[in-house]
């Protein structure tokens, strides 16, 4: 089954704590993303990675970070959250650009105390 | 500026009421306008791509259409198991992104 799947589903941690949300893809897409849903204020693009060893910044990458060492995983990593980073993570791929029809993993919600 | 607004944001019906939802945009150089469906909890689940104005696409209740300005989504004899947030997208005229609306949230009753 073709998916998109992300670890961990929710989260609750604290300010600073480094972590890591998990993000793998079985169709073989170059493309992947990572977006942020909040209330209000819709889904917002936060990395964004063309291929292996290529990321860039979307609209709100600022205490994110993104590695893509392998074509079918692209995890998202807070090196220091902070409370404003509390909200619902999803990860997508793609097979023909990030600004195409995206599959979408189940979101991971993550609280930061 | 690019952007994408999503009307009405909540939307209920009783089971069999037929209705649209509404997306306008603005950006430049229109590359497609995606539709998902999105449930609570979940990741948003795609439905359609529309390329050109007056270009129709079809699933079950639910079809979409395009002009230059806007889309709709309409549903026809909605059942309680079409509940769901519903989103639409669009390519950014310069950027590697889709550009979100922020969704309609429909609820059909029996």
């Amino acid at each position: 089954e073709a998916q998109v799947t992300q670890n961990p589903r929710y989260l609750i941690t604290v300010t600073g704590k480094k972590l890591t949300v998990t993000c793998s893809q079985n169709m073989n897409h170059e493309y992947m993303s990572w977006y942020r849903q909040d209330p209000g204020l819709g889904l917002r693009q936060i990395y964004y990675s063309m291929n292996v060893e290529v990321t860039d910044k979307g609209d709100v990458p600022e205490g994110y970070k993104v590695s893509r060492k392998e074509k079918r995983n692209f995890p998202l990593i807070l090196e220091s959250p902070s409370p404003n980073q509390t909200s619902l993570y999803f990860c997508a791929s793609s097979d023909r650009g990030p600004n195409t029809e995206a599959f979408f993993g189940q979101g991971t919600r993550l609280t930061v105390v | 500026e690019d952007q994408v607004t999503q009307s009405p944001e909540a939307l209920r019906l009783q089971e069999g009421e037929s209705s649209s939802l509404n997306c306008s945009y603005t950006v430049s150089g229109l590359r497609g306008l995606f539709w998902y469906r999105q449930d609570p909890g979940k990741g948003p689940e795609f439905l359609f791509t529309l390329y050109s104005a007056g270009e129709e696409k079809e699933k079950e209740r639910l079809k979409a259409t395009l002009t230059k300005k806007e889309s709709f989504l309409h549903i026809t004899a909605p059942k309680p198991e079409d509940s769901a947030t519903y989103l639409c997208a669009v390519p950014h005229g310069g950027y590697n992104k889709l550009i979100f609306g922020a969704g309609t949230r429909l609820a059909v009753h029996p």
